[in-house]
């Protein structure tokens, strides 16, 4: 089945820094990489997607690149705040059909510390 | 638009008890995903519904099993509950169980076994 790694795992940096977080993934028939952030107490929320058929997306301070050759793709966060600090998750998915249906995979978590 | 909402927020129960979680989807959405998560295991699927059926599930054993109405709204069961059930209980819901839906989480619900 799928494996989706996740680095690094904890990732600390000083307000206004950018921070990068990097998955790869194992099915090569993936075609959906949705990130979202893990506040305590709440359940994961997205804050972006990319589908395969597109490198790259942006919105605001986020963006998100994919590689399908290489089978990875990064969340970039530029200009931190302290409000960015949460654990950030990537995923991944196939198509729809078979076990795929509703199912995503994810990696291992982020722990994302921004220091004011 | 209200989000997902799940109940109860938290439970304690003991080993060998079951156990039924609510979750209600987004207005409209007619697909419904549940997840576990743990420190250990992080994410991992159950098992999804769409249109009262399952459509897919996780490894997980039997005891774990689930079902949907014909509002959308799902429930899932877990039976003979043991400590390592422990865990936090997410569910997700999108429009269609299509190709690449985007999924919606609830706040989840937290289950302690004791």
């Amino acid at each position: 089945g799928e494996n989706v790694e996740q680095h690094p795992s904890t990732l600390s940096v000083q307000e206004g820094d950018s921070a990068v977080i990097k998955c790869t993934y194992s099915d090569s028939a993936s075609n959906y990489f949705p990130w979202y952030k893990q506040e305590l107490g709440k359940g994961p929320q997205l804050i972006i997607d990319i589908r395969s058929n597109v490198g790259e997306k942006k919105d605001q301070r986020i963006a998100v690149t994919l590689n399908k050759t290489a089978k990875h793709f990064s969340l970039h966060i530029t200009e931190t705040q302290p409000e960015d600090s949460a654990v950030y998750f990537c995923a991944a998915s196939r198509g729809a059909g078979g076990t795929s249906y509703g199912k995503l995979t994810f990696g291992q978590g982020t722990i994302l510390t921004v220091h004011p | 638009k209200a989000g997902v909402t799940q109940t109860p927020r938290y439970l304690i129960k003991t080993r060998g008890q079951q156990v039924t979680l609510s979750c209600s989807p987004i207005s409209g959405h007619r697909s419904v995903s549940w997840y576990q998560q743990t420190p250990g295991q992080g994410l991992q699927f159950l098992f999804e519904y769409f249109s009262e059926t399952q459509r897919n599930k996780g490894n997980f054993p039997g005891r774990f099993s689930g079902r949907q109405f014909s509002n959308s709204r799902s429930e899932m069961n877990v039976s003979t509950l043991e400590l390592g059930d422990s865990a936090l209980y997410l569910c997700a819901s999108s429009l269609m169980s299509g190709n690449q839906e985007t999924q919606y989480f609830g706040p989840g619900t937290r289950l302690l076994v004791l």
